[in-house]
């Protein structure tokens, strides 16, 4: 069993809609859970961290725990074209990576 | 602040042959991390810096692997000798405290292809 699994394919949103990305994790004591995004040939750049169960809101960025299902999504508010890139799930001080999701979002 | 930097970008070397990868953290980045994406695979962890001192190199996927550190400010990974299996983009991150709570920051990684 994989650590961190990101199951869904690419995921295309039009311009001004929701994208929702889930994540789920098997270590049952993880603790601190993270969004990343990575843009083609870049590196990947934080956007989201959480600890807690339930939600937490940065700007049109929301990141949901859920510890007793074991899984941590993601939603973006408003969709950009310029949101269209992989998103990394990532659990624990280690970073433990999931393989990513890719979001295109299409004007 | 500058950022992580990494060098090369790019590297192509021959089976058998070594390269050595090199990461220069953020100034006063105590943590060091290096992280490995194999084409079509996740990002792995490999070792994790603290200072000059290996805190978790159970991610180092052989003998062939070596990290250093010397003085606590830039890193090395050399592999030696290195194989086909080695090519993907090696990333090396860094961050202030032992925690991520702020966070990692990424440098741009090095795209290893060995042929």
């Amino acid at each position: 069993q994989k650590e961190v699994e990101q199951n869904s394919g690419p995921l295309s949103v039009p311009e001004g809609a929701i994208a929702s990305l889930n994540c789920t994790y098997s270590d049952r004591g993880s603790q601190s859970f993270f969004w990343y995004r990575q843009y083609s040939g870049k590196s990947p750049e934080l956007i989201m961290f959480i600890y807690s169960n339930g939600d937490k809101e940065d700007g049109r960025f929301t990141a949901q725990l859920n510890k007793a299902s074991q899984y941590v999504s993601l939603l973006i508010r408003d969709s950009q074209p310029s949101d269209s890139a992989t998103y990394l799930c990532a659990v624990n001080n280690r970073l433990a990576f999931g393989k990513g999701n890719q979001v295109v979002v299409i004007p | 602040e500058a950022g992580v930097t990494q060098f090369p970008s790019h590297s192509v070397i021959e089976k058998g042959q070594t390269v050595t990868l090199r990461c220069d953290p953020i100034s006063g980045h105590d943590n060091l991390y290096w992280y490995r994406r194999v084409m079509g695979k996740e990002i792995k962890f490999l070792l994790h810096f603290v200072k000059e001192s290996k805190q978790d190199e159970s991610g180092m996927p052989n003998n062939r692997f070596l990290a250093e550190r010397t003085g606590g400010t830039y890193s090395t990974l050399k592999v030696q000798p290195a194989e086909l299996e080695d090519s993907g983009v090696y990333f090396c991150a860094s961050s202030q405290g032992p925690h991520s709570y702020y966070g990692y920051t990424f440098g741009s990684g090095t795209r290893l292809t060995v042929v």
